[in-house]
């Protein structure tokens, strides 16, 4: 099993819709979870952190936690074509960071 | 300096030789990290440092592979005997010992092995 899991996709959204991207971590003792974006060609930046269960805004982005379902997802309200990338889920045991395959987005104009 | 430098960004190199890559990290950044990413894959974890003390390696990781942080500033990555499997994007980051998990990436270097 994968530590950290991720929808496939590609998934593709119409600009102005909302992007649902999933990720599932198999060890429970994970502590912080991250969601980075790696645009083509580019070196992932990160976007978002939470610890906590529950939900955290930050403008158009919101992460969601489930810890009792060992799950995180990331929401992106108004989807530009500019959020067009892969979005890598990361967990933290420690200090190591250990990210998912990735989900590549498309926000079609 | 403003982010993470990393050289060099593209290496050719023909399968049995030595490759080192080297990363300067952020300044006031303790922890600097390495991973390997593939295309279609997301980085995979190497190793980290804190300071000048490597204080995790992946099991996976081969004997071949071999990293340092002389005085806790720059990070070298050296890969002997490489094979075509070693061909990927080194990646570099640095982070603050206080946010465990934040990391900022340099560029990569971009390892080919005939």
């Amino acid at each position: 099993q994968k530590e950290v899991e991720q929808n496939s996709g590609p998934l593709s959204v119409p600009e102005g819709a909302i992007a649902s991207l999933n990720c599932t971590y198999s060890d429970r003792g994970s502590q912080s979870f991250f969601w980075y974006r790696q645009y083509s060609g580019k070196s992932p930046e990160l976007i978002m952190f939470i610890y906590s269960n529950g939900d955290k805004e930050d403008g158009r982005f919101t992460a969601q936690l489930n810890k009792a379902s060992q799950y995180v997802s990331l929401l992106i309200r108004d989807s530009q074509p500019s959020d067009s990338a892969t979005y890598l889920c990361a967990v933290t045991r420690g200090s190591r960071l250990t990210f998912g395959e990735g989900t590549q987005l498309t926000v079609n104009p | 300096d403003t982010g993470v430098s990393q050289n060099p960004r593209h290496k050719i190199t023909k399968r049995g030789q030595n490759v080192t890559f080297r990363c300067d990290p952020i300044s006031e950044h303790n922890r600097l990290y390495w991973y390997r990413q593939t295309l279609g894959q997301g980085p995979e974890f190497l190793t980290y440092f804190q300071n000048e003390a490597q204080l995790e390696k992946s099991r996976l990781l081969s004997d071949r592979f071999s990293a340092e942080r002389p005085k806790g500033s720059f990070s070298t990555l050296e890969i002997q005997r490489t094979e075509q499997g070693d061909s990927a994007m080194y990646l570099c980051a640095s982070s603050h010992s206080g946010v465990t998990g934040e990391l900022f990436f340099g560029e990569g270097s971009r390892l080919t092995v005939l």
